[in-house]
C-alpha cells in the first residue's frame, strides 16, 4: 500500500508554546488528508478534513484556531497546535486520500505523532 | 453515517483462528465492509473490505452474510503480533467518505 509520513513521531513542548506536525504523502498524491487525534485507551477522534490549496473543514468541537492546518502541496499537510497546553497531550495521527494503483479511491494512515506538553 | 457495533474485546490463543464479529444492520446498498486494525502505538492500517462476497487476502479473510448485516474477520492463525484494536467500518463505494472510528475490538493473544 502507499506510504503516509509524520514527522517528529514524538515532541515535547512547554506549555504556551506552539508545535508544528508535518504529514507527508510518499509516493502518491494525496487530494485529501485528515486529522485525527487519539487520548489513551480510546478511538481516534477526527478533527479535520483538508483539500489541496483550501481552508480545511473542522469537526464539530475543534477550534479551529488552536489547530491550524495546511494543505499546500498533494504532498504535505501540516498541523500547528497553537498555545499547547497540558490536556493537548494525545496522540495525533494524519491520513491521506489519493488514487491508488487501481484509480480507486483509498486512505492511508500515518504512523502518528506523540505529543507531550509539560 | 451507517453504524456498526462490536465486542470492546476479545482473548485468542496463539496460533489458533480467530473470528472477530461485526453488526452493521442498517448497511446500505452501496456501503463497503471495510476492517483496519492498530497496533499498540502505531497508526490504523488497512486489513481487507468487501461488498457481498467473502474475500480473502494475505493477513485476514472476510466472511460477509448473506444479508449483509454482518461480517466476520478472520484470522486464520493469530500471531503475537495480531494483538491490535480491529476496527470494523462502513464507507461508501466512491471512497470519498470520511474514514470515522468506533471504539473497535481489542484483541489480546495469549502465548
Amino acid at each position: 500500500g502507499a506510504v503516509v509520513s509524520q514527522h517528529p513521531s514524538r515532541v515535547i513542548c512547554k506549555s504556551g508554546t506552539s508545535v508544528k506536525i508535518e504529514c507527508r504523502s510518499l509516493d502518491f498524491q494525496a487530494t485529501t488528508m485528515f486529522w485525527y487525534r487519539q487520548f489513551p485507551k480510546q478511538s481516534l477522534m477526527l478533527m479535520a478534513t483538508s483539500n489541496e490549496g483550501s481552508k480545511a473543514t473542522y469537526e464539530q468541537g475543534v477550534e479551529k484556531d488552536k489547530f491550524l492546518i495546511n494543505h499546500a502541496s498533494l504532498t504535505l499537510s501540516t498541523l500547528t497546535v497553537t498555545s499547547a497546553h497540558p490536556e493537548d497531550s494525545s496522540f495525533y495521527i494524519c491520513s491521506a486520500r489519493g488514487r491508488g494503483r487501481t484509480g480507486a479511491s483509498e486512505q492511508y494512515f500515518g504512523p502518528g505523532t506523540r505529543l507531550t506538553v509539560t | 453515517d451507517a453504524k456498526t457495533t462490536q465486542p470492546n474485546s476479545m482473548e485468542s490463543n496463539e496460533e489458533e483462528p480467530v473470528h472477530l464479529p461485526c453488526n452493521h444492520s442498517t448497511i446500505s446498498g452501496t456501503d463497503y465492509i471495510h476492517w483496519y486494525r492498530q497496533l499498540p502505538s502505531q497508526g490504523p492500517e488497512y486489513v481487507i473490505h468487501g461488498l457481498t462476497s467473502n474475500v480473502n487476502n494475505r493477513m485476514a479473510s472476510l466472511a460477509i452474510a448473506e444479508d449483509r448485516k454482518s461480517s466476520t474477520l478472520i484470522l486464520h492463525r493469530a500471531t503475537l503480533r495480531d494483538a491490535a484494536v480491529y476496527y470494523c467500518i462502513l464507507r461508501d463505494v466512491g471512497g470519498y467518505d470520511k474514514v470515522i472510528f468506533g471504539p473497535g475490538t481489542s484483541l489480546s493473544v495469549i502465548p
